[in-house]
C-alpha cells in the first residue's frame, strides 16, 4: 500500500510570499491519481489540482501542481490571506484513496 | 450548483451501527461517469476514505474499514447512504459525503463536490 508523506508539517509563511508544499509517495506513481485538497477550519475540502498539475474550476492560478514519479508539489506564488489554510495532497490506485497528512500553511 | 448535505443521528452508542444518509440536489445521483463517496475526519486529524458508490450500486471499500462498512444509494430519492456497525470511541469524527470525479472521464480520480460534513460522536 502507498504511504503519503507532506512537508514541512507546518509552513509559516506571510502574505505576499511564495509557498512550496511537498508529497512524496512511498512508491513511484502515476501523476494523473495525485489531488491537491484545501481545508479551512470547520468546513470541508475543497479540490484545488487533479492529475497532479490540472486546476480545478475556481482554483486561482496562484496555485500550481507540479511532479512526477514519488515528488510532487503544490506551490502557491503570492500568498493571500485566504490561503493560510491546511493542505491535503490524496492518491488513488488499486481501488483506493489515500490522503496525506497535511500541511498546515498558517501566517508567520 | 451541485450541493451534498449528509444527515444522521449525532451520537451513537458503542457497539451500534452509525447510520448516515448524503442527500443531492441541483443534480442527479443517476449520471454515468461519477462514483459518490464517504470521507471521514477525526478530530484535530486527516482524512480517511470510506468508500464509494456508483448509481447501480456498484461499491468499493477502504480495506481497513470493508468488513464493518456498507454503502447503499436511492436513486429515486437521489440519495446514498453510509451504515457503519459496531462502532466504537475511534470511529468519532466528521463524516463528509462527496462527489468523486475522473475514474470514468480524465482517468484522474479525485473528489470535487462535498457536503459540509457532520459530527458523529460514538459515546454511552
Amino acid at each position: 500500500e502507498i504511504v503519503l508523506t507532506q512537508s514541512p508539517g507546518t509552513l509559516s509563511l506571510s502574505p505576499g510570499e511564495r509557498a512550496t508544499l511537498s508529497c512524496r509517495a512511498s512508491q513511484i506513481v502515476d501523476s494523473s491519481d495525485l489531488a491537491w485538497y484545501q481545508q479551512n477550519p470547520g468546513q470541508a475540502p475543497r479540490l484545488l489540482v487533479y492529475g497532479a498539475s490540472t486546476r480545478a474550476t475556481g482554483t486561482p492560478d496562484r496555485f500550481s501542481g507540479g511532479g512526477s514519479g514519488t515528488d510532487f508539489t503544490l506551490t502557491i506564488t503570492r500568498l493571500e490571506p485566504e490561503d493560510f489554510a491546511v493542505y491535503y495532497c490524496q492518491h488513488y490506485g488499486s481501488s483506493l484513496f489515500i490522503f496525506g497528512p497535511g500541511t498546515k500553511l498558517d501566517i508567520k | 450548483q451541485l450541493q451534498l448535505q449528509e444527515s444522521g443521528p449525532g451520537l451513537v452508542k458503542p457497539s451500534e451501527t452509525l447510520s448516515l444518509t448524503c442527500s443531492v440536489s441541483s443534480g442527479s445521483i443517476a449520471i454515468s461517469s461519477y462514483f459518490w463517496g464517504w470521507i471521514r475526519q477525526s478530530p484535530g486529524k486527516g482524512l480517511e476514505w470510506i468508500g464509494n458508490i456508483y448509481y447501480t450500486g456498484s461499491t468499493y471499500y477502504n480495506p481497513s474499514l470493508e468488513n464493518r462498512v456498507t454503502i447503499s444509494v436511492d436513486t429515486s430519492k437521489n440519495q446514498f447512504s453510509l451504515k457503519l456497525n459496531s462502532v466504537t470511541a475511534a470511529d468519532t469524527a466528521v463524516y463528509f459525503c462527496a462527489r468523486e470525479s475522473g475514474l470514468y472521464t480524465t482517468g484522474s480520480p479525485h473528489f470535487d463536490y462535498w457536503g459540509r460534513g457532520t459530527l458523529v460522536t460514538v459515546s454511552s
